[in-house]
This record gives C-alpha cells, sequence and structure tokens, in this order.
C-alpha cells in the first residue's frame, strides 16, 4: 500500500460547481498534513494546511479524519483559474523534522 | 520578501556525470529540503537540511548528496548521473525544522 494515496482524476467540473478530493494515508502517527496546489511545470504552492479542527480559506475546505486515516480538499463555486493538480502531502515523522510525503496529484479541470 | 530561489532553471548533462544544484532559501528560513520529481508523480523526498545538519533522508542512493552553507542556502550533488535521474529537483524552506514549507521553482535536470 502506498504512504500516501490520492485518486489521478482527472475531475472535469463545470465553473461555479462544488468538488472535493480525498486523500488517504497509511501512518496513523502522521503529525502535519497539507493540500499543495501544482501548475503545469510549475513549482507547488502551499494552498492550505491541514488541522484536526478543519479550516477554511474563502472557497476552499480542508478537513482531516485521523480515524479513517484520510483528509480532503473541498472546492465551491469552481473557477477556470482552480484547473491544477492538487497534491496532498503527510509528513509521517514524530519528534521534529518535516519529511514531507506526497500523493500523486489529483488533476482538476474546470470548464466553461 | 523574495521566495526561495534555486539555480539553474534548466540543465542538461549526459550519463556519468556530476551536477551541482543551489538552493536559495526564504529569508529567516534555517531549513532546506531537497525533492525530486518524475513526470506525473508527487515529489520524492530526498534530504532535509537544519541548522548545516542533516536531519532527514529518502531513500535514494548514495550517488545524491547535499551540504548546507552558514548562509542556510544549500546544494545537491548528483554524481554518475543516469538516464533515471532525469527530472525535476525541487528546494523548500521551513522557517525551523516542522514548520510548513515554500517550495522554489525547481531546476530540470535532463540526462542524456
Amino acid at each position: 500500500r502506498k504512504e500516501v494515496e490520492q485518486d489521478p482524476g482527472p475531475f472535469n467540473v463545470p465553473e461555479g460547481a462544488t468538488v472535493a478530493f480525498n486523500c488517504t494515508y497509511s501512518n496513523s502517527a502522521s503529525q502535519s498534513f497539507f493540500w499543495y496546489r501544482q501548475d503545469c511545470r510549475k513549482e507547488p504552492k502551499l494552498l492550505m494546511s491541514v488541522y484536526s479542527s478543519g479550516n477554511e480559506d474563502g472557497r476552499f475546505t480542508a478537513q482531516l479524519n485521523r480515524a479513517s486515516q484520510y483528509i480532503s480538499l473541498l472546492i465551491r463555486d469552481s473557477k477556470l483559474s482552480d484547473s491544477a493538480t492538487y497534491l496532498c502531502a503527510v509528513n509521517p515523522v514524530t519528534g521534529g523534522g518535516n519529511k514531507l510525503t506526497f500523493g500523486t496529484g489529483t488533476q482538476l479541470k474546470v470548464e466553461l | 520578501d523574495a521566495g526561495v530561489t534555486q539555480s539553474p532553471t534548466h540543465l542538461i548533462k549526459t550519463r556519468g556525470q556530476h551536477v551541482t544544484l543551489r538552493c536559495s532559501p526564504i529569508s529567516g528560513h534555517k531549513s532546506v529540503s531537497w525533492y525530486q520529481q518524475v513526470l506525473g508523480q508527487g515529489p520524492q523526498f530526498i534530504f532535509q537540511y537544519y541548522e548545516k545538519e542533516e536531519r532527514g533522508r529518502g531513500n535514494f542512493p548514495d550517488r545524491f548528496s547535499a551540504r548546507q552553507f552558514p548562509n542556510y542556502s544549500s546544494e545537491l550533488n548528483v554524481n554518475a548521473l543516469l538516464l533515471g535521474d532525469s527530472a525535476l529537483y525541487l528546494c523548500a524552506s521551513s522557517r525551523e525544522l516542522a514548520y510548513e514549507q515554500f517550495f522554489g521553482p525547481g531546476t530540470r535536470l535532463t540526462v542524456l
């Protein structure tokens, strides 16, 4: 089993739609969780850290479910500019250090 | 503030050669991590450095080495290049060891 798994997509959605991605992780001791956005041939850009209580930033909501070992990202009112690959990242290290383990990414295409 | 910078942006080498990639972290950030990203995959962790000490190493052969300098900049060295080393090499910096990581634009290495 992969340490971090994502559905590669692509998810093709119309503008204005709500879309959700899930990401599962295998190490129950994982400490911190992140969503990154990556545009084609660019570097990953930090979108959100994911906290136990969940967090929201505008149209984006991230949640953590430790019992089922997954994190989710919800995008409301999708824009054309949201088209990108969304990477989840998990830090499985305890006691310091921050070795991020990434999923393969989920591709989102928002269409007119 | 300037983001993470990396040089060079692109590099073409032949098998068996050696390469050095450079990274300057965001001002005030003390930790630098290196990742390799091949097409269609998420970034894979290579090394993490903090205060000039190696604090984590991924599953890469000894041909890969790195160091961090007193000004917190870092170099990644790869010896005896193989075709499979062709990838985007990403540097990420974080303020402290376990904080959020921010990526530079990457160095795209092609091995012929």
